[in-house]
């Protein structure tokens, strides 16, 4: 089935240690974001992929990177996770400026709910 | 800071009503979408509608654009309680990246 594949589903963490969240997707997009759900405050962007060989930065990107290596490939890493980085995190892409007239419609993966201690 | 704004924060219908959430944004906007996200899982877009529409349909979906007064409607009718959810608008401006907001959460009972 074409989409995204996060992992890991859920995992404890603690403070301090590095983490790294995997995300895969099928569809060959150009465009893949990471987003962080936290309770009354939406999805905020950390940080996106407009193509391979780039990355920018969202609206909260401090204490998180990315690379962007592949098409397919989209892995967010924690250099040093702290109990505020507690949240649920998706992946998400889309056919960046190629879908609808040039709409851009993302797809999300399941999600990667983590916890720091 | 927040771009879309969705009211209402939560939402209890009976099965067979419709549903109406409201969004409201800031700034302005090349197209507007909602997404769902059902308890656990990934968003999954529903919608979208641009600058330069004012009204969409899609099977019991209906949505509608004022641009004049920056928001938005997304009417579900005759409610199923798989329609049980949490409903985002997320606005989008050329060149730049979607802003979401933090979402109504419908509640359909059987």
């Amino acid at each position: 089935i074409a989409g995204i594949t996060q992992a890991p589903t859920s995992q404890i963490l603690a403070a301090g240690r590095r983490m790294t969240l995997r995300c895969t997707q099928d569809m060959r997009h150009n465009a893949m974001y990471w987003y962080r759900q936290d309770l009354g405050l939406g999805l905020r962007l950390i940080h996106y992929s407009n193509t391979a060989g780039t990355t920018g930065k969202g609206e909260v990107p401090d204490g998180y990177s990315v690379s962007r290596a592949n098409t397919d490939d989209f892995p967010l890493t924690l250099a040093s996770a702290v109990p505020s980085q507690t949240s649920v995190y998706f992946c998400a892409s889309s056919d960046w400026g190629r879908g609808e007239s040039g709409a851009n419609v993302l797809t999300f993966g399941a999600g990667s709910r983590l916890t720091v201690l | 800071s927040q771009q879309g704004e969705e009211d209402p924060q939560a939402l209890s219908i009976q099965e067979g009503e419709n549903a109406t959430m409201n969004c409201s944004y800031k700034t302005s906007i090349n197209n507007l979408q909602w997404y769902r996200q059902n308890s656990g899982r990934g968003l999954v877009h529903l919608i979208l509608i641009r600058s330069n529409e004012r009204e969409k349909h899609s099977g019991r979906l209906r949505v509608t654009l004022d641009t004049s007064k920056k928001s938005s409607s997304l009417l579900i009718t005759a409610s199923r309680a798989a329609d049980t959810a949490s409903y985002f608008c997320a606005t989008d401006f050329y060149g730049q990246n979607f802003v979401f907001g933090p979402g109504t959460r419908l509640s359909v009972l059987p």
